[in-house]
């Protein structure tokens, strides 16, 4: 079973409005941080923000924020004020604390934004 | 922004050849992950360091491909023998942590022909 699920593919938007891209996830731990990464066409995956699980802070960095629903498994990305810069792949990505080990990210699948001017 | 590098940004090889990518990681990160994003945008995590130790590698890694993270030099990921299959993505991130933000390099894109 898939652990982080991005519904939809794509999205597109105006210049100047406001975005959510949704994201829920699977994890029986207690401590887990979720993340969310832009892709660019150059390849480079580009970190955005991150939400720990234990937090109730509302996380905010610049024009993204996110809504962490922690007993719906849901963390959703707000980008506010959408420039064509905008435009690109983002993921949604869950980190586990299992054991204290080294762990790895799981990806959900993308939405593709595309930002009109 | 992400001060990760990956050399190089495109490596075409036959079936049966090496292959061999590589990655610096940002500076003071001593955690280093191996992924591969195949066509249809899905993540596999191949194999991570931290310094020049092997923490975790999936399957695949163990048997075709082989890694390193040496101290003072570039870290690599090398498929002894291409496959159709290994056409993707590879993209190295590294972290302060395991449980840190990971930052990733623009990755190495490798078409098998």
């Amino acid at each position: 079973a898939e652990k982080v699920i991005q519904v939809w593919s794509t999205a597109s938007r105006q210049e100047g409005e406001e975005l959510t891209l949704d994201c829920s996830y699977e994890t029986s731990q207690v401590l887990y941080h979720l993340f969310w990464y832009k892709h660019l066409l150059s390849g480079e995956m580009v970190f955005l923000i991150r939400q720990t699980s234990s937090s109730t802070a509302k996380e905010r960095s610049g024009r993204y924020s996110v809504v962490f629903q922690k007993s719906l498994k849901s963390i959703s990305l707000i980008i506010s004020a959408l420039q064509p810069d905008d435009s690109g792949k983002y993921f949604c990505a869950l980190w586990e604390l299992v054991m204290s080990n080294y762990n790895v990210l799981y990806f959900g699948s993308g939405t593709k934004l595309t930002v009109e001017p | 922004n992400s001060k990760v590098i990956q050399t190089p940004r495109y490596l075409v090889k036959g079936q049966g050849q090496k292959a061999k990518m590589r990655c610096i990681p940002e500076k003071g990160h001593p955690v280093v992950f191996w992924y591969q994003q195949n066509k249809n945008n899905e993540f596999k995590f191949l194999i991570n360091f931290q310094n020049q130790e092997v923490l975790q590698q999936i399957d695949m890694t163990e048997k075709r491909f082989s890694a390193e993270c040496p101290s003072n030099s570039p870290c690599s990921l090398e498929i002894q023998s291409s496959e159709a299959g290994d056409s993707a993505l590879y993209l190295c991130a590294s972290s302060l942590s395991g449980y840190a933000e990971q930052f990733f390099g623009p990755g190495t894109r490798l078409t098998v022909l």
